[in-house]
């Protein structure tokens, strides 16, 4: 079945510093969607890219989706404590139906 | 904007007992809900998708005869966990897109079970 990966698993990062993390998955996405989930809390919506090499940007977050729409990538340039959480990736098969599968998340922590 | 409630937050039971978790859209409705399970700092897997006046669609390695979905109305999708044992101790986050189902998901706070 549909397989979509993150890396890295974790990040730590100081305050100010940027961070990536990438997403792929083993099939052709008809979109893709970013979610954060803070400590304890629930997975909160960020973005979704459709267009194949789409580039999006919310502030200090961009978000991008690879040529062959089979990966993606989010950078968040200079982070703040406010940025820490797991993000998720996640991606609908082009083989039809509802179902979206998660990636496996990136931990991201900063640190003062 | 789009809010999914999701009750109770937090349940501990005996095990062999069954527990429901319930989940409401509460400013639009939802044909269409999704039920996930997440194990400490790990991703979300999708359990099964809840439709509205049909039966829920389990995915693989799913028992749908344990874990009961019902989709009572637009507005409540309810998740039973029958016959409940330790290793089905986990947290459990209920989802619906606001538009089409295709469209991003909003999530409900969701339930953390424990089964003594």
């Amino acid at each position: 079945g549909q397989q979509v990966m993150q890396i890295p698993q974790y990040q730590h990062v100081q305050e100010g510093e940027d961070f990536t993390t990438y997403c792929n998955s083993s099939t052709t996405l008809s979109n893709i969607q970013w979610y954060k989930q803070r400590p304890g809390g629930h997975p909160v919506f960020l973005i979704q890219l459709v267009k194949s090499g789409e580039v999006k940007k919310q502030k200090r977050l961009t978000f991008q989706f690879g040529e062959a729409k089979k990966n993606s990538s989010l950078h968040i340039t200079a982070t703040q404590t406010t940025d820490v959480g797991t993000y998720f990736c996640a991606g609908r098969d082009t083989g039809g139906g509802n179902k979206l599968t998660f990636g496996t998340g990136t931990q991201l922590k900063v640190e003062l | 904007g789009a809010v999914v409630s999701q009750h109770p937050s937090r349940v501990i039971c005996k095990s062999g007992t069954s527990v429901k978790i319930e989940c409401r859209s509460l400013d639009f409705q939802a044909t269409t809900m999704f039920w996930y399970r997440q194990f400490p700092k790990q991703s979300l897997m999708l359990m099964a998708t809840s439709n509205e006046g049909s039966k829920a669609t389990y995915e693989q390695g799913v028992e749908k005869d344990k874990f009961l979905i019902n989709h009572a109305s637009l507005t409540l999708s309810t998740l039973t966990v029958t016959s409940a044992h330790p290793e089905d101790s986990s947290f459990y986050i209920c989802s619906a897109p606001t538009g089409t189902p295709n469209s991003p998901l909003h999530f409900g706070n969701g339930t953390r079970l424990t089964v003594t």
